[in-house]
């Protein structure tokens, strides 16, 4: 079965640097969200988007964007980035806005900040 | 907003043996979901097991089973015969039925089986 593709798995930037992470969620799923989990940490919720809308925004810093796609595709714009940043940023998708029940997760890009 | 409460950052279990991990949440909500993630050292998360709260029933997957109590807002997971494929992270994570669809996620338990 087809899950969640996340591009790309690992990337190195510099600061100040722009970085554009993508996620293909599994098919006819409509909701996608974003989570970013810095070392030893849990995930923490940056945004998530029900039929292209925003539906909910979490922790996300302004110099983060994001945005999903007709296709259902969503793409995360990180710029200014900081070393702070370095983190594993994990896509996510479910079926249904509410009551929808669990999410299913791609393998996460990791972003490096030198 | 809801909070998720794992107070064990790290346990361990020998091979073939049982161990319960703990999880309490905070809510004034009467319909949720609550779930246990899997996060081996591969990095994905895993689904490992579901529970609905308007269900009395506690959701049990193979050798993973959970002990749901609502009144008490618990809700521990427990790996009977344990393997050394199970040692990973584990989250437990709450999800509101009605009121959006943010997860709430624990700061994870760290479980070691050895052989």
């Amino acid at each position: 079965a087809a899950g969640v593709i996340q591009s790309p798995r690992h990337l190195i930037k510099e600061k100040r640097e722009t970085a554009t992470l993508k996620c293909y969620p599994i098919p006819r799923h409509d909701t996608v969200y974003w989570y970013q989990q810095g070392p030893g940490q849990d995930p923490q919720f940056l945004i998530s988007f029900y039929e292209k809308m925003q539906s909910d925004k979490g922790s996300i810093p302004d110099r983060f964007s994001a945005q999903q796609f007709s296709d259902y595709h969503s793409e995360l714009n990180m710029s200014s980035l900081e070393l702070g940043d370095s983190a594993l940023y994990f896509c996510a998708s479910s079926l249904g806005r509410q009551g929808a029940g669990e999410l299913f997760f791609g393998e996460g890009s990791r972003l490096t900040v030198l | 907003a809801q909070t998720v409460t794992q107070s064990q950052p790290e346990m361990s279990v020998q091979e073939a043996e049982t161990v319960t991990l703990s999880c309490t949440y905070d809510t004034s909500e009467s319909d949720y979901y609550l779930f246990w993630y899997k996060q081996p050292p591969s990095r994905q998360m895993i689904l490992v097991i579901r529970q609905e709260a308007y269900k009395q029933q506690n959701a049990t997957e193979n050798r993973f089973s959970v002990n749901f109590q609502k009144a008490a807002k618990s809700f521990s997971l427990k790996i009977s015969d344990s393997q050394l494929g199970d040692a990973a992270m584990y989250f437990c994570a709450y999800r509101s039925r009605f009121t959006g669809n943010q997860f709430y996620f624990g700061t994870g338990t760290s479980l070691t089986v050895i052989p």
